[in-house]
């Protein structure tokens, strides 16, 4: 089974600076999708980026990019100028593209500094 | 569109009564599913769906049962709620599943 593994469980930053959160997975597969969602206060859940593992392109979001490394089955996420409004729990999460639905990584709680 | 929702918001049952969790979508969506959150374990799988009339079990499908009888709404009924039910429950659409999903606002249910 496939296993998502987020290091940090909580990271603070000061507004504008620049953070990133890790994150890792386990897979035999070669072809798979992974996401980041953000979870603010609201509890809803957020679609931040998606990568697809073909794509030798690092995904791009406006404020938000990602670092993935294939063959590390490493999937980083970066948020540059962090906001206040960017506080919240962030969850990376990995598919198959099958059926099965997603399985997440257990979050990141961001804390952003004035 | 009003995306994916969820109703009841929040709900208390007791050990042993049953209920249902309303979710609806109208993005003619044909993939929906139904994940549970927990403190410090992410979010995990109870049952999805990928068409009218087809379901499956997830990785926790235990004391839930759903159907599908319509693209658009997804019901999941827990048949003699446990304490250890409590959590939050979300339910999600997507196009195919490939694709990122839609998540609803999620219903916070404690068992007593």
């Amino acid at each position: 089974a496939q296993t998502v593994t987020q290091s940090q469980p909580e990271m603070s930053v000061q507004e504008a600076e620049t953070v990133t959160l890790s994150c890792t997975y386990d897979t035999s597969e070669s072809d798979y999708y992974l996401f980041w969602y953000k979870q603010p206060p609201s509890r809803q859940m957020i679609l931040v980026i998606r990568q697809e593992a073909y794509k030798q392109q690092n995904a791009t979001e406006n404020r938000f990019s990602v670092n993935f490394q294939k063959a590390a089955k490493s999937f980083s996420l970066k948020i540059s100028d962090s906001q206040l409004g960017d506080a919240a729990m962030y969850f990376c999460a990995y598919s198959g593209g099958g059926a099965d639905g997603l399985t997440f990584g257990k979050g990141t709680h961001l804390i952003i500094q004035p | 569109n009003a995306g994916v929702t969820q109703t009841p918001k929040f709900q208390v049952l007791k050990t042993g009564q049953s209920m249902t969790l309303q979710c609806a979508q109208d993005m003619n969506h044909e993939y929906m599913s139904w994940y549970r959150q927990d403190p410090g374990m992410g979010l995990r799988l109870i049952h999805y769906s990928v068409g009218a009339g087809i379901t499956d079990q997830g990785e926790v499908p235990n004391g839930y049962n759903v159907s599908r009888s319509t693209t658009e709404d997804f019901p999941l009924r827990l048949l003699s709620a446990a304490p250890s039910q409590t959590s939050v429950y979300f339910c999600a659409s997507s196009y195919s599943e490939a694709q990122s999903l839609n998540f609803g606002p999620g219903t916070r249910l404690t068992v007593t």
